[in-house]
């Protein structure tokens, strides 16, 4: 089983709302993965887990607070966000985020799709 | 720095026609991971194969195959006999030493019934 799951699958919110994406996954990964993708572009990482540590966060405004309450579960914390943080953000999950071979390996979730008002 | 390089935007095909995606990658890891995902309208990326810089076998799944070439740096993609499930935007991607996976720009293809 390669799955992850994210709720909701969308959110429209204003600018000054509090919301939260959640995203979670049983296959025993110790890395789990925050990326942005705005339409017709490549996913951009935002965020690394490492056993439950934060490993990269990749300059992402304060406005996005990731947490990792345990090893199958990553939170997107989200406060006074701008219309162009609109996209889509996918969560992903691997048995390591380093090591060699198939551990490496990024498995996605569908992704919340999010609307800034 | 790794680079992945997907140079064809859009491709559209007749259903039933072969399609090849072209990936030209940079890096100056020995070792390194190349991926291919596949992102239907609905979002969610969906692995479809792995090849490590230590292992230049091609490989065949299905309608599915893969030509890893490491002395023009290619990872290139083919999909035979064409679907309209087949619609979708496919990403090419590297892992080298920084831990972090580098995606080309993608390819969009569509498949006409």
């Amino acid at each position: 089983d390669t799955e992850v799951t994210q709720t909701p699958k969308h959110l429209v919110m204003g600018m000054t709302n509090k919301k939260s994406l959640k995203c979670e996954q049983h296959m025993g990964h110790r890395a789990m993965y925050w990326y942005k993708q705005k339409a017709k572009k490549p996913p951009e990482l935002m965020f690394v887990y490492s056993y439950e540590k934060l490993s990269i966060n990749e300059s992402v405004p304060s406005r996005f607070s990731p947490e990792c309450p345990n090893s199958s579960l990553l939170n997107l914390h989200l406060h006074a966000l701008q219309p162009e943080d609109s996209a889509l953000y996918l969560c992903a999950s691997s048995y390591s985020s380093e090591g060699s071979g198939g551990q490496e390996t990024q498995y996605f979730g569908p992704g919340t799709r999010l609307l800034v008002l | 720095a790794q680079k992945v390089t997907q140079a064809q935007t859009e491709i559209s095909v007749v259903e039933k026609e072969d399609v090849t995606l072209d990936c030209v990658y940079e890096t100056r890891d020995t070792t390194y991971y190349l991926f291919w995902y596949k992102q239907p309208p609905s979002g969610e990326l969906v692995f479809l194969i792995r090849r490590n810089s230590f292992d230049e076998q091609n490989e065949i799944s299905g309608r599915y195959s893969w030509n890893f070439q490491k002395s023009t740096s290619s990872f290139n993609f083919t999909i035979t006999a064409s679907q309209v499930v087949d619609s979708a935007v496919y990403f090419c991607a590297l892992k080298g030493g920084n831990n972090r996976l580098a995606f080309g720009k993608g390819n969009q293809v569509v498949v006409i019934p």
